[in-house]
């Protein structure tokens, strides 16, 4: 059972280009969650999603930050018009329901030159 | 602001002593949560405590919570150099689901 996948690992941009990073949960889980991690600080919630749905954005910034889990494929975070203070490592998580244990993907870490 | 933080930010040990570890949230919790992450990769769930519960223990790992002080501890016992890493706890708030707060973590070095 393959864990969390996400990719791209590393992603490098210019200010002003869009960042698509996927995440294709755990087999059988259909809760999903993106956090973002800033150097040397802990992760913050940013968007909880199931097939089709958005949960709860609380943590989203309002504007150039998009998130979908289709009903088909993986959850795609959207970052448009990527800015210097975009740049972090971006941590999706996916659970069966949604409490308890969370399972973590490997990151992908974005940087915007 | 954050809810859980993490008390020392970076502790330094040598191979076979015990690591303590603390963390102080401020609202009420449904069940707090020890992370671990290697530099560089993904977050690994070490274990979880309920709010009805005051101690836990996994292997070398024994967490207790103290929902009165709004606070838990992570103690690593006997520890090994593989064990360096950061570590983090998040809490669930009542209701908030999987939507984990997470402290800024404490940066672990065991030296052999």
């Amino acid at each position: 059972n393959a864990g969390v996948m996400q990719n791209p690992r590393h992603l490098v941009r210019r200010r002003g280009q869009e960042a698509r990073l996927r995440c294709s949960p755990m087999k059988g889980h259909s809760h999903v969650y993106w956090y973002r991690q800033l150097p040397e600080e802990g992760l913050k919630f940013m968007v909880y999603l199931q097939k089709e749905n958005i949960i709860d954005e609380s943590g989203m910034p309002k504007e150039r930050f998009s998130a979908e889990f289709p009903k088909e494929g993986p959850s795609i975070l959207r970052i448009q018009q990527v800015v210097r203070g975009d740049s972090a490592a971006y941590f999706c998580a996916s659970s069966p329901d949604n409490t308890g244990e969370l399972f973590f993907g490997e990151g992908s870490r974005l940087t915007v030159l | 602001s954050q809810q859980g933080e993490e008390d020392p930010q970076a502790l330094s040990i040598q191979e076979g002593e015990n690591a303590t570890m603390n963390c102080s949230y401020k609202t009420s919790i449904n069940n707090l949560q020890w992370y671990r992450q290697n530099s560089g990769r993904g977050l690994v769930h070490l274990i979880l405590i309920r709010s009805n519960e005051r101690e836990k223990h996994s292997g070398r790992l024994r967490v207790t919570l103290d929902t009165s002080k709004k606070s838990s501890s992570l103690l690593i016992t006997a520890s090994r150099a593989a064990d360096t890493a950061s570590y983090f706890c998040a809490t669930e708030a009542p209701d908030a689901g999987n939507m984990l707060t997470f402290g800024g973590g404490t940066r672990l070095m065991v030296k052999p």
